[in-house]
């Protein structure tokens, strides 16, 4: 069985830096994407970015200055850093995989279509002096 | 980006009777490898979201049969046959086409 573990710092100040880990068990990184997204309060959700085993990241060309999505199969965990936040970035985020389902070529890159089959519990990080 | 629209945004379903959600897309989506990259969600309030519907019509392991998707192009749909209590929650539709991966605002079902 698949699972998605999540923590990191749930208050921050402005300017700080965001940092979440999701551990994965019941399953390798190989073969798969791995994505973080975030849900503000009372609001829709939103895509952050995703990377996987061998290949480059892909971020929310909102967030894209700011953030960055690694792995370490090692422990399999995959992480989000997220610098310089603000109270706008006040957010439940969640971890999630990314089952493969087409890898193509655009923009001088590879990237995944695919469906987001399991996911974290989510971790409540809120930003404010 | 792909913009997703999804109507109604709020649905009072009376319990046993059908309900639909639409989700239009600003762009049509491409089938390419023989799909179309629509997914739906479900989500309760603090708890992250359940994948209900991939690929505009295959349900997920362990979704039960009353939720069926449907589509192609720039229009969607979710169909719940007979709604019960325990639907009550946010459904969402997303779309893998491209990046950035986008989401419909989501649509409120409760229960009369």
């Amino acid at each position: 069985q698949v699972q998605l573990q999540q923590w990191g710092a749930g208050l921050l100040k402005p300017s700080e830096t965001l940092s979440l880990t999701c551990a994965v068990s019941g399953e390798s990184l190989s073969g798969y994407f791995w994505s973080w997204f975030r849900q503000s309060p009372g609001k829709g959700l939103e895509w952050i970015g995703e990377t996987y085993d061998g290949g480059s990241s892909h971020y929310n060309p909102s967030l894209k200055s700011r953030v960055s999505i690694s792995l370490d199969t090692s422990k399999n965990h995959f992480f989000l850093k997220l610098n310089s936040v603000t109270a706008a970035d006040t957010a439940l985020y969640f971890c999630a995989r990314g089952l493969r389902r087409q890898l193509y070529f655009d923009s001088g890159s590879y990237h995944n279509r695919g469906y987001f089959d399991y996911w974290g519990q989510g971790t409540l990080v809120t930003v404010s002096s | 980006d792909i913009v997703l629209t999804q109507t109604p945004l709020s649905l009072s379903a009376t319990p046993g009777q059908p309900a639909s959600i639409s989700c239009k897309s600003s762009q049509s989506l491409l089938r390419t490898g023989g799909r179309f990259h629509l997914d739906w969600f479900f989500q309760r309030p603090g708890l992250a979201p359940q994948l209900l519907i991939y690929e505009v019509s295959n349900r997920f392991s362990g979704v039960p049969e009353k939720f069926s998707g449907s589509g192609s192009g720039t229009h969607f749909t979710l169909n719940i046959s007979r709604v019960e209590a325990e639907d009550v929650g946010v459904y969402y539709c997303m779309q893998s086409e491209q990046v950035p991966r986008t989401f419909g605002q989501g649509t409120k079902v409760e229960i009369k």
